[in-house]
C-alpha cells in the first residue's frame, strides 16, 4: 500500500551545519510529496511541495527534490539555524489520500 | 483572515465525560479532517468530510463522532473519554486535487 517513511527520529546538529531529513514514499499513483515543519505547540504548517520529477524546490532556505527513479523527496538546507529545531512530516498526496510520515524531530544546538 | 479555526485551546475533563472540540475554516476548502497527535507525535488521520461523504477511520473507537454543519464546520464529539484520548486534536482543511492541507491550532485535552 501507499505509505511514506522517515528514518530518522530525532536529528541533532550544531548551528551553521548542513542537514537532509530523508523521505521516501511508496505510490503506484502519479505522487505529489509535501514537506511540514511544527514547531512547539504549533500547528503543523506547509514548507515546500513538488510533483515535479527531478525539479528542485525551495523555501525558507530548505530545499528539495523529488525524484521519482529513487521515490524519495530529501529535505535539505545548508546552514541550520536554531530556529529550525522543530519536528518535520514528509507527506505523500497518492490518489487524493494523505499520507504522513512518522516525523523527524530536528534539535539544533548553538 | 481566511484560516482554520479550534476551539478550545485546551481541556481538562475527567473520564468518562463528554467533550466536544469546534473547528471553522474560511478558506472555502471542500474537505475537513480531524486528526489526534499523540504523546509520540504522530499524526493519525480519524476523520475525513466533504459535503457529501463522511470517511471514517476503523481504527478509530466509536466513542468518537464528527458532527457538521456544513462544509465550513466539523466538530468533534467524544462521548464518554478515556485516560488514553490525551492528546493535541488537529483540524485541518485542503481543497480538492493535489493541494495542501491547512491545519488549526489544535486543542490539547488532558483526561485525567
Amino acid at each position: 500500500g501507499d505509505s511514506v517513511t522517515q528514518t530518522e527520529g530525532l536529528v541533532t546538529l550544531t548551528k551553521g551545519l548542513p542537514v537532509m531529513l530523508n523521505c521516501t514514499y511508496q505510490t503506484t499513483y502519479s505522487p505529489f510529496l509535501f514537506w511540514y515543519v511544527q514547531h512547539l505547540n504549533e500547528a503543523p504548517k506547509l514548507l515546500l511541495k513538488s510533483s515535479t520529477d527531478n525539479k528542485r524546490t525551495e523555501h525558507q532556505g530548505f530545499y528539495a527534490t523529488l525524484h521519482k527513479s529513487s521515490s524519495s523527496f530529501h529535505l535539505q538546507k545548508s546552514s541550520v539555524q536554531l530556529s529550525d529545531s522543530a519536528l518535520y512530516f514528509c507527506a505523500l498526496n497518492s490518489n487524493n489520500r494523505i499520507f504522513f510520515g512518522d516525523g523527524t524531530q530536528l534539535v539544533v544546538k548553538p | 483572515e481566511t484560516a482554520v479555526f479550534q476551539t478550545p485551546n485546551y481541556h481538562v475533563t475527567q473520564v468518562g465525560n463528554e467533550v466536544s472540540f469546534n473547528c471553522k475554516q474560511t478558506l472555502g476548502h471542500d474537505t475537513m479532517y480531524w486528526y489526534k497527535q499523540d504523546s509520540k507525535k504522530l499524526l493519525k488521520i480519524m476523520f475525513s468530510y466533504n459535503n457529501k461523504q463522511l470517511i471514517v477511520n476503523e481504527t478509530v473507537p466509536r466513542r468518537f463522532s464528527p458532527q457538521s454543519s456544513d462544509k465550513a464546520h466539523l466538530n468533534l464529539r467524544i462521548k464518554s473519554v478515556e485516560p488514553e484520548d490525551s492528546a493535541v486534536y488537529l483540524c485541518a482543511s485542503r481543497d480538492r486535487g493535489n493541494s495542501d492541507y491547512t491545519f488549526g491550532s489544535g486543542t490539547r485535552l488532558l483526561v485525567i
